[in-house]
């Protein structure tokens, strides 16, 4: 079964630019996540999705930030335009249908924002 | 509000002995209680839960141990073996949603 697949791996761009990150979930799963993780803290949910539905972007900073999942499959999150908090890994993460706790990670986007 | 804490940044044990991995938390609405192993460059795995109802889960070299009163749960690693080196982290779920809540970690490092 393959995991879920997030592109690109890296990104490095300047503050004020526009920034946009790919996530493909694990085949059958309906919950798909985004997280951002700073360097020595813990992933913080951004966005959760139930199918094409959101379920909580509670803490998505909607001023700058924007996520879609078209179809209930792929998702896109974007950054216009960065700041330099903005640095940090994102990770996409996914969830079987059912209610399940346990959540699949992708390998993450690292974003350098300088 | 930091609802989930780890308040260990690092840990160093030596190879064949027992790692004790802490957390605490204050919302007593977590229903489930995870943790999350993650290497340099990856995305975290998933390492072994325990439900609010139970005190304890054990999973090969690794248990969980959960204390309600105290809101505070434990991984234990034993023996542990230099691929344990890692940070982990502990996650807990809100009852009735599927939002995770993370710690900051805890870097553990198995010296040889």
């Amino acid at each position: 079964e393959a995991g879920v697949a997030q592109s690109p791996r890296y990104k490095i761009i300047e503050k004020r630019q526009s920034v946009a990150f790919w996530c493909n979930p694990i085949s059958g799963h309906a919950t798909l996540y985004w997280y951002q993780q700073i360097l020595g803290q813990g992933p913080k949910l951004l966005i959760q999705f139930q199918n094409n539905g959101v379920v909580d972007d509670s803490q998505l900073p909607k001023d700058r930030f924007s996520a879609e999942r078209l179809k209930g499959v792929d998702s896109t999150l974007k950054i216009q335009p960065a700041k330099l908090e903005d640095s940090a890994v994102y990770l996409c993460a996914s969830s079987a249908p059912g209610g399940s706790y346990e959540q699949y990670f992708g390998p993450g986007t690292r974003l350098t924002v300088t | 509000d930091q609802q989930v804490k780890q308040n260990s940044p690092s840990l160093s044990v030596q190879e064949g002995r027992i790692s004790i991995l802490n957390c605490d938390y204050t919302n007593s609405m977590f229903d489930y209680f995870l943790w999350y192993k993650k290497y340099p460059a990856e995305g975290p795995t998933f390492l072994i839960s325990i439900s609010s109802i139970k005190d304890k889960n054990e999973d090969g070299r690794f248990t969980v141990f959960l204390n309600k009163s105290a809101k505070h749960l434990s991984l234990h690693i034993v023996p542990s073996q230099p691929g344990d080196s890692a940070v982990y982290f502990c996650a807990a779920r809100l009852q009735g949603a599927q939002k995770l809540v993370f710690g900051q970690g805890t870097r553990l490092t198995i010296n040889p």
